[in-house]
């Protein structure tokens, strides 16, 4: 069995400082893990995933993660915050290739101005 | 290229009526997911289909639901008799399928509002 912990469901930075998102997952296999993006109204937008290989993952709009087996963590980080990036932010685990995602509850990220 | 779309964008209905909500996936992928996005719940996995057989049901709330896919493309999810607790987001994803490390393309969802 999957599960995901977001700790939280609110985080605010001021533009220009650093984001970091926490991810920890629980699985019985090696997991594939993926952060999604969702902003109001929408559906949900890939913006980085882990399968296998490299352990620190580049994403779009400069989000990165970094997969870390001992920690069972994959936290989203972005050096520097956009008024752009606030909107929900999802991390999921999968059980390997064809199966299904189970997702955080999820983290709701403001940028103050 | 054009993503996953889904219809209709809002659906409200009244307790006790039968919904259907239509999924068209990326042409060329043949695994299809369907999701529920709610306050309470958070995302929950419904069913996947790989082609037209859905290995995976696990995750349908009651025998009130059910889903089918045909000529391993589009998909309907299908409520049942709706309830107040179905009102949510729905969501489908579609994927490459076997042999892919399988990122799943989300549509925009649609929401079911029940009064």
């Amino acid at each position: 069995a999957q599960s995901v912990t977001q700790l939280g469901s609110h985080v605010s930075v001021s533009e220009g400082a650093l984001v970091l998102l926490r991810c920890n997952y629980s699985s019985s296999v090696p997991p594939y893990l993926f952060w999604y993006v969702q902003y109001p109204n929408q559906g949900l937008q890939l913006l980085l995933k882990y399968t296998t290989g490299a352990t620190l993952v580049k994403g779009i709009n400069g989000f990165e993660a970094e997969f870390k087996k001992s920690e069972t963590s994959f936290h989203l980080t972005k050096p520097s915050a956009h008024m752009s990036d606030a909107a929900e932010y999802f991390c999921a685990v999968k059980a390997g290739a064809n199966s299904k995602l189970t997702f955080g509850k999820g983290i709701t990220l403001s940028v103050r101005p | 290229g054009a993503g996953v779309s889904q219809s209709p964008s809002n659906k409200v209905t009244e307790k006790g009526k039968d919904v259907e909500l239509r999924c068209d996936p990326i042409s060329g992928h043949t695994a299809l997911y369907w999701y529920r996005q709610s306050l309470g719940q958070g995302l929950e996995f419904l069913i996947y289909f790989q082609g037209n057989s859905a290995p995976d049901k696990s995750g349908l709330p009651s025998d009130r639901f059910s889903a089918e896919r045909t000529g391993g493309s589009v998909s309907t999810l299908t409520i049942q008799r709706t309830q107040q607790e179905d009102s949510a987001v729905y969501l489908c994803a579609s994927s490459l399928g076997p042999g892919d490390p399988d990122t799943q393309y989300f549509g925009p969802g649609t929401r079911l509002t029940v009064l």
